[in-house]
C-alpha cells in the first residue's frame, strides 16, 4: 500500500526567502510520480511540480524545485523567493503506475503561511 | 491547460434531503473520474473511482448506495448525497482524467462546499 507522510501541519517564512516542505513516501513499486499541489483558500487544488521514479534530475518549475532523494523515498518541495501569495495548503502525492487504479494519494498537507 | 468544472460550487440543504453535484470536463474527454471529499484542515479523501460506462469502484469505508456516482458519457460525471445529514458537510472535489495524455493527465475541479443544516 502506498503512504505520503508530510511531517509538518505548518510552516512560516518570511517574505523573499526560501522555504522547504517535506515529503516522503513509501511504496514497493518501483513505477512511480509524485505530485505537488497547492490549494488556497478557495479550495482549487492547483498542480504545481511532477517528478518520475526513472527521472535524473530533480524537476523545476519556476520558483519552485523538488528535491527528489530517491534512496531515501523523500521528495521535499522548494520554493524560492516566497511572496505572499504563497500563503495556501500544499500537498504532495503519489501514483503508483503499476496499480490497476492508478489513482493520486495524497499527504496530510501543510499550511505554508508567508509573513510580510 | 485541461478545465474540470463542478456545479454547484457551494450548496446548502436540509437533513434528508438528496443533493446531486455534476463534474465536467470542458475541453477533453475523461475516460476516469475521480470523486475526493475533504474535511476542512485535513487532506483529500477518495471516495471512489470511475469509468465511463462502467458502475464506479468506491474505496472501503465509503456507502454506495449513499454516495450514488454516475459517469454517464465521457465529459459528465454525477456525484448525489442521498438522504444527506450533518456529517456528511464537507468539500467535495472531483478530478478527471484522460487517458495516455501524459503524467500530467488529472485534473481537478474547483469543488463543491456542502453544508447540511
Amino acid at each position: 500500500a502506498q503512504k505520503i507522510t508530510q511531517t509538518q501541519p505548518g510552516m512560516f517564512v518570511q517574505e523573499k526567502e526560501a522555504v522547504t516542505l517535506d515529503c516522503t513516501y513509501d511504496t514497493s513499486d518501483p513505477s512511480y510520480g509524485l505530485f505537488w499541489y497547492k490549494q488556497p483558500s478557495s479550495g482549487e487544488m492547483i498542480f504545481l511540480i511532477y517528478q518520475g521514479s526513472y527521472d535524473q534530475q530533480n524537476a523545476t518549475e519556476g520558483r519552485y524545485s523538488l528535491n527528489f532523494q530517491k534512496a531515501r523515498k523523500s521528495a521535499n518541495l522548494v520554493i524560492s523567493a516566497s511572496q505572499l501569495g504563497d500563503s495556501a495548503m500544499y500537498f504532495c502525492a503519489m501514483r503508483d503506475y503499476n496499480n490497476a487504479g492508478n489513482m493520486l494519494t495524497f499527504g496530510g498537507g501543510t499550511r505554508l503561511m508567508v509573513k510580510p | 491547460g485541461a478545465v474540470v468544472s463542478q456545479h454547484p460550487s457551494w450548496v446548502i440543504c436540509k437533513s434528508g434531503t438528496s443533493v446531486k453535484i455534476e463534474c465536467r470536463s470542458l475541453d477533453f474527454q475523461a475516460t476516469t473520474m475521480f470523486w475526493y471529499r475533504q474535511f476542512p484542515k485535513q487532506s483529500l479523501m477518495l471516495m471512489a473511482t470511475s469509468n465511463e460506462g462502467s458502475k464506479a469502484t468506491y474505496e472501503q469505508g465509503v456507502e454506495k448506495d449513499k454516495f450514488l456516482i454516475n459517469h454517464a458519457s465521457l465529459t459528465l460525471s454525477t456525484l448525489t448525497v442521498t438522504s444527506a445529514h450533518p456529517e456528511d458537510s464537507s468539500f467535495y472535489i472531483c478530478s478527471a482524467r484522460e487517458g495516455g495524455r501524459g503524467i500530467y493527465e488529472q485534473y481537478f475541479g474547483p469543488g463543491t462546499r456542502l453544508t447540511v443544516t
